[in-house]
């Protein structure tokens, strides 16, 4: 399967712990995007790259999340200092123009 | 800024029965419009879109029309079977940016279909 691939699918983890997820998107897809769903929403954008370049990010992105994609291939996202108001399914998509390609999602749940 | 309603599920059904989700938006200047389906366990999947008014998107017995004097975009389809028993999501996106749009969903409305 060559979709788009998320790790981990759920990660479980202590308020005040550092996390980070990764996104490995389709193959030649340029476009990378991240969203975050919280239960009974719809997915909310947090940022996009397009190659390597980080060209937009939302409110919603605080200090204390970070995301990268170093060679315009996978990407992470990084929560530092996590907070239980961070749980939520974190969704990747990739597209070259036009349709989105989502991967499954990383369920955070923060304690 | 741009927003999208739909309607509240879960939405539950009868096999063969008639469906409708509706969905209205409030965006600037002339978004394109989608439906995404979530089944579960799987990530989100495009099921059907329109870029202007008056265009029908359709796709696997669903349609939906564009309807820029109601601002809406209504999910249709004819006949459910169990196996469109899934969240489906209402999107729209604005006027793109250099050559890129985000999307901006509802809350989705679940389905559920039994025999």
């Amino acid at each position: 399967d060559t979709g788009v691939s998320q790790d981990p699918r759920h990660k479980i983890t202590k308020r005040g712990q550092n996390v980070t997820f990764r996104c490995d998107p389709i193959s030649e897809h340029n476009r990378l995007y991240w969203y975050r769903q919280t239960l009974g929403q719809g997915p909310e954008f947090l940022t996009y790259f397009q190659n390597e370049a980080q060209l937009e990010k939302s409110r919603l992105l605080s200090d204390r999340f970070s995301a990268e994609r170093p060679k315009g291939s996978f990407s992470t996202l990084e929560i530092q200092r996590t907070e239980q108001g961070d749980s939520a399914m974190y969704l990747c998509a990739s597209s070259v123009t036009g349709e989105l390609f989502f991967g499954e999602g990383s369920r955070l749940t923060v304690l | 800024g741009d927003s999208v309603t739909q309607m509240e599920g879960p939405v539950t059904l009868s096999e063969e029965a008639f469906l409708t989700i509706n969905c209205t938006y409030t965006a600037t200047g002339y978004p394109s419009l989608f439906w995404y389906v979530q089944y579960p366990g799987e990530g989100l999947q495009l099921l059907l879109k329109a870029t202007k008014a008056d265009d029908k998107g359709s796709n696997k017995g669903f349609e939906a029309t564009y309807r820029k004097e109601t601002t809406s975009f209504h999910l249709e389809k004819g006949s459910v079977q169990v196996s469109d028993s899934a969240v489906y999501f209402c999107a729209l996106t604005s006027a793109p940016r250099a050559g890129y749009s985000t999307l901006t969903f509802g809350k989705g409305t679940m389905l559920l279909v039994s025999p």
